[in-house]
């Protein structure tokens, strides 16, 4: 068993659509949870993240961590066509050394 | 932008050759991670560097290894290159070890191929 699990799709909604991202994770370890997008031939731009458990919003985006189930994830709201992507959960244990660790990302499109 | 550039964006290599992959980071971050990414995978972390000196390391042989320099500039170095090695190479900067993770800056990768 991997220790991040991310379907990777890919998920296609209409424009508009309200959109869940998710990711489990088996590592109890993990504090520090981000998202990342990233657009086909570019590195992946940090989206948001979270610390333990809890809700963040940012503007259309909305991360959720419950670490009681190692269950975290990514709402986007209004969904726009450039907002077709991978999106690759990441996490990791803090201390800085550890590096992160991702998941295989999720391929999303939406539709105009 | 993240200010973070990697060269070459492409580069094709034969098995067993040896890679050097530069990356810039912005001015004042004196921490860089390398990652693996290989199609249709998440990143894999590869290393970290702070302040010149490696200080932590992901699931990878000693064939790989870096260097980072007083200039915010870093390298990493794959020798006896493998098949497998063929991924898009990403280097990510951060301005504090601390939030090295939570404020990683990500380059657009170097996609080696190796024949």
């Amino acid at each position: 068993q991997k220790e991040v699990e991310q379907d990777p799709g890919p998920l296609s909604v209409p424009e508009g659509a309200i959109v869940s991202l998710n990711c489990t994770y088996s590592n109890s370890a993990f504090q520090y949870f981000m998202w990342y997008r990233q657009y086909s031939r570019k590195g992946p731009e940090l989206l948001m993240y979270t610390y333990s458990s809890g809700n963040k919003e940012d503007g259309r985006f909305t991360a959720q961590v419950d670490k009681s189930s190692k269950y975290i994830s990514l709402f986007i709201r209004d969904s726009q066509p450039s907002d077709s992507a991978t999106y690759l959960c990441a996490m990791t244990a803090g201390g800085g050394a550890d590096g992160l660790t991702f998941g295989k990302g999720t391929h999303l499109i939406i539709q105009p | 932008e993240t200010g973070v550039t990697q060269s070459p964006t492409h580069l094709i290599k034969t098995r067993g050759q040896q890679v050097t992959l530069r990356c810039s980071s912005q001015s004042g971050h004196n921490t860089v991670s390398w990652y693996q990414q290989a199609l249709g995978q998440g990143p894999q972390f590869i290393f970290q560097y702070y302040r010149e000196e490696e200080n932590g390391r992901g699931n990878f042989p000693p064939r790989f290894s870096g260097l980072q320099f007083p200039n915010y500039s870093s390298e990493l170095n794959v020798n006896a290159l493998e098949l497998d090695d063929s991924a898009l190479y990403l280097c990510a900067s951060s301005p504090d070890p601390i939030l090295v993770n939570t404020e990683a800056f990500f380059g657009q990768g170097t996609r080696l191929t190796v024949v």
